[in-house]
This record gives structure tokens, C-alpha cells and sequence, in this order.
């Protein structure tokens, strides 16, 4: 069974610049999570999407960022204008719809210059 | 506030010994307990889920305890090898079942010869 696909896996851009990130779930997830994980912490929830519909978002910039998962399949992570303390992991993970284990992708590590 | 506490210093043991990991939090109820691993430049992997009436867990050579009343929890590998070396996350679920995750700093585990 494929694992969560995440791309890309390493980015560099200057603040204000924008940027994305895509993430594809193991197939028959219905619940899709993004995380952003700085360095020396744990995880932290930005969204989480239930097919294609948002079950939690209170966590996310809303002003700069931004998700969707239009066919409640993949999704995507945006940031606009970065900044500084945007440099983090970004993490996307999925799980079977109402089953507590997350699976989690390799990340995207995103560094604001 | 809302806590979730794990060692911040790095947890160094011999091959063979048994290695404990504490995970504590305050003002929280929660549903249910997860122990994850996370290697360098990977996302996390999960091991162990624990319910609030549980009190133990076992799997291989790990296990999870949980205590309510002093709203920790352990987290043990025997017989330690040095590819156990990582970083170890707790997290909790405080939606009572909608598998919304808080994690902790993670404690990082090095298993030496």
C-alpha cells in the first residue's frame, strides 16, 4: 500500500513570496490533516478536511494561508506572503474516516529567507 | 492553559536497558493517548494508542501505561538497540472522539553500544 505523497520536499523562498504545497492521501482516507512542525516541537494541526469539506481550521493563519481538497482526494497547502516564521515542516496526514491512527507523508521543509 | 509536556532533554541509554519516556499534560480530558516515532527528516510513525479506560498497552517490546488521576504517561521500550534511536511524540486527542491531535515537544531517545 502506498504511503502519503507529499511535494516538494524541500523549498526556499524570500518572505512575501508565495508558495504550495500538495499532498496525496493513501488512497481511501477520507480524512486529510496539514501540520506544521517547527524545529524542536511537536506537530501542530492547521486543518483538517473530511472528504472535501473543513472539520477544523481554527488553528490556520487564515489571513496567509490557505487549503483545499476539491475532490476530496488530494489537497493542497498555500502560504501568501510568507514570512519569517513561516520556515517549518509542513506535514499532511491521512486517516480512515472516523479511525484514530494518523499516517503521516515525509513533509515539505519550507525555508523563508 | 492547555499543557502537554515530555522531557526536553535527550534521553541517552545503553543497549539492552529498558528506556522510559514520560508524557505529561494539564486541563485536559482526554479520549484517548498516542505514542508516535519520528525519525531525522521523516514524518511521524504510529506505535500505540491507549484509551482513557485503559491502564496499559503492550506491543512487542513497548509499552504505554496511562493514568488519569496523575494525567501522565509512560511509555517503555525493553531491551533497548541502538535503531531505536529517535524521537518520541505524544499526543493527545481532546475532542473526545474527532481524532483532533495535540502533540508534545517529543523527547529525543538515543540507545548507545
Amino acid at each position: 500500500e502506498a504511503g502519503v505523497a507529499q511535494s516538494p520536499r524541500y523549498k526556499i523562498i524570500e518572505k512575501r513570496q508565495s508558495v504550495a504545497f500538495w499532498c496525496n492521501p493513501i488512497s481511501g482516507h477520507a480524512t486529510l490533516y496539514w501540520y506544521q512542525q517547527i524545529l524542536g516541537q511537536g506537530p501542530k494541526l492547521l486543518i483538517q478536511f473530511q472528504n472535501n469539506g473543513v472539520v477544523d481550521d481554527s488553528q490556520l493563519p487564515k489571513d496567509r494561508f490557505s487549503a483545499e481538497r476539491l475532490k476530496g482526494v488530494d489537497s493542497t497547502l498555500k502560504i501568501q506572503p510568507a514570512k519569517l516564521e513561516d520556515s517549518a515542516v509542513y506535514l499532511c496526514a491521512s486517516s480512515i474516516g472516523g479511525r484514530e491512527t494518523q499516517y503521516f507523508g515525509p513533509g515539505t521543509r519550507l525555508l523563508v529567507l | 492553559s492547555q499543557k502537554i509536556e515530555q522531557n526536553s532533554e535527550a534521553l541517552n541509554i545503553q543497549e539492552g536497558k529498558t528506556a522510559t519516556l514520560t508524557c505529561n499534560y494539564t486541563n485536559y480530558s482526554p479520549a484517548y493517548l498516542q505514542w508516535y516515532r519520528q525519525d531525522p527528516g521523516r514524518g511521524p510513525v504510529f506505535l500505540l494508542l491507549i484509551r482513557e479506560n485503559e491502564k496499559e498497552k503492550r506491543k512487542e517490546r513497548l509499552k504505554v501505561t496511562f493514568d488519569t488521576t496523575l494525567k501522565q504517561s509512560l511509555f517503555h521500550i525493553t531491551a533497548s538497540q541502538p535503531a531505536d534511536s529517535a524521537t518520541y511524540l505524544c499526543a493527545l486527542d481532546i475532542t473526545g472522539g474527532g481524532n483532533k491531535l495535540t502533540f508534545g515537544t517529543g523527547t529525543q531517545l538515543k540507545v548507545e553500544l
